[in-house]
């Protein structure tokens, strides 16, 4: 079955450092997605992605993150200056359409980011 | 703004019963979308099943149906005979499709999560 996959799996960086996560949506879809999940809370939304330009993004989602569809297959996050209030769990997502019943969003298996 | 209320921080059940997982929501916009993952201890979010508001059925996926009742706000996640394996975190998430064109831009609002463990 086909799946989103995301690299690393988990990251160690200092505080002030630059850091891109990297994720490959399932190949026929058309959006894309990067959620977070700080340890214990919820899943936020951070932006959304299509047609190689940013179509939502969340009030988390400032001018330090930044997405990028560079070759056509693979799907950036990058910050560029870490704080250590962005330790969390990073999740890439893709899914067909952005809404009704094929609008499921397709959910990678995380990128946990430890800023120390 | 939209709102997913999930009301039950932790749930038990014997293996092979029902459980029913609680999730209200709220939001001003008449056409919408919910969901629920599946978060196991490996981390990753599974999709479970979908209701759009607008269904006049609930929806069911295998052992999993979802108990929508739009005028209480609620979207509840029944399990049915449930498996060890049913054990993990669970998200019931929402979207809104506020524009003509039915674009909710994949933005989900999740609630807080209910940890379902199944003893055997």
């Amino acid at each position: 079955e086909p799946e989103v996959t995301q690299t690393p799996s988990h990251q160690v960086t200092q505080m002030g450092q630059e850091v891109i996560l990297r994720c490959v949506p399932i190949s026929n879809h058309l959006y894309f997605y990067w959620y977070r999940q700080i340890l214990g809370q919820k899943v936020e939304f951070l932006v959304s992605f299509y047609n190689n330009e940013i179509s939502e993004k969340s009030e988390i989602f400032d001018d330090q993150f930044s997405v990028e569809r560079p070759d056509g297959s693979n799907f950036t996050l990058k910050i560029r200056s870490t704080k250590l209030e962005d330790s969390a769990m990073y999740f890439c997502a893709s899914s067909v359409t952005f809404g009704g019943t094929t609008g499921e969003l397709f959910f990678g298996e995380g990128s946990r980011l430890t800023v120390l | 703004a939209q709102k997913i209320t999930q009301t039950q921080p932790g749930m038990f059940v014997q293996e092979k019963e029902a459980v029913t997982l609680d999730c209200t929501y709220d939001t001003s916009d008449q056409s919408y979308g919910l969901f629920w993952y599946k978060q196991p201890s490996s981390g990753e979010m599974i999709f479970l099943i979908y209701q759009g508001s607008y269904d006049e059925q609930n929806a069911t996926e295998g052992r999993y149906s979802l108990n929508f009742q739009k005028a209480r706000k609620s979207a509840n996640l029944v399990i049915s005979a449930s498996q060890l394996g049913d054990s993990a975190m669970y998200f019931c998430a929402m979207t809104s499709y506020p524009n003509a064109g039915g674009t909710s831009y994949g933005k989900l609002t999740f609630g807080q999560g209910t940890i379902l463990t199944v003893h055997p």
